[in-house]
């Protein structure tokens, strides 16, 4: 396994499109989280899954944002209508569950500008 | 509720010096902390993680870091810089059954030849 792999690394889009990121987690890892992260800042949580269910949303995430995780194994992100301010990095990590504090494990991310 | 501060968003050092990255937390019940690390356009990868065993915590590429309750700190340290050690370091807590990480704003180490 070559860890969390993310799809597309880059992606460029005009304001008012909509789009859709992937993300491939570590296979037996049943948790996954995405986070955004804009310049000079730490990530910040989106959502995460349990296998396929959606466990919790930050307020961060408004109705323009969706996130699926069918048959608990790949998860999509979509933007509709993005807008200027939707311009970061977003990242996928993945985890076991563990109840002395598994970490994540990150994917290198896909970097969203909005033009 | 959990937080992070992270004293310092850039610190330079020179090669071979002492690195100190400075976290202190905040959070009602005992945490889990860790530190990452992100160079240019890449993902986070994990230096260490504190999960209430013990108190100095060894990670990779010689870093460690020290919980301290009474201080409620948890700075990471490496006794010699390396030139690959310039990069973006985060610390992250996680707390009372609460998945999400909760990020610092994050330290840029520049390293001095």
């Amino acid at each position: 396994d070559t860890g969390v792999s993310q799809d597309p690394r880059h992606k460029i889009t005009k304001r008012g499109q909509n789009v859709t990121f992937r993300c491939d987690p570590i296979s037996e890892h049943n948790r996954l989280y995405w986070y955004r992260q804009t310049l000079g800042q730490g990530p910040e949580f989106l959502t995460y899954f349990q296998n396929e269910a959606q466990l919790e949303k930050s307020r961060l995430l408004s109705d323009r944002f969706s996130a699926e995780r069918p048959k608990g194994s790949f998860s999509t992100l979509e933007i509709q209508r993005t807008e200027q301010g939707d311009s970061a990095m977003y990242l996928c990590a993945s985890s076991l569950t563990d109840s002395r504090g598994a970490e994540a494990f990150f994917g290198q991310g896909t970097r969203l500008t909005v033009v | 509720a959990q937080s992070v501060t992270q004293l310092g968003s850039h610190v330079s050092v020179s090669e071979g010096a002492l690195v100190l990255l400075r976290c202190n937390y905040s959070s009602s019940v005992p945490p889990y902390l860790f530190w990452y690390v992100q160079y240019p356009n890449q993902g986070l990868q994990l230096l260490l993680k504190y999960t209430s065993a013990a108190t100095l915590v060894k990670g990779i590429n010689g870093f460690e870091a020290e919980f301290k309750k009474s201080e409620t700190s948890f700075h990471l340290t490496k006794p010699s810089a390396h030139m690959s050690d310039a990069a973006e370091y985060f610390c992250a807590v996680r707390a009372g059954g609460n998945e999400k990480l909760t990020f610092g704003t994050g330290t840029r180490l520049t390293i001095i030849p």
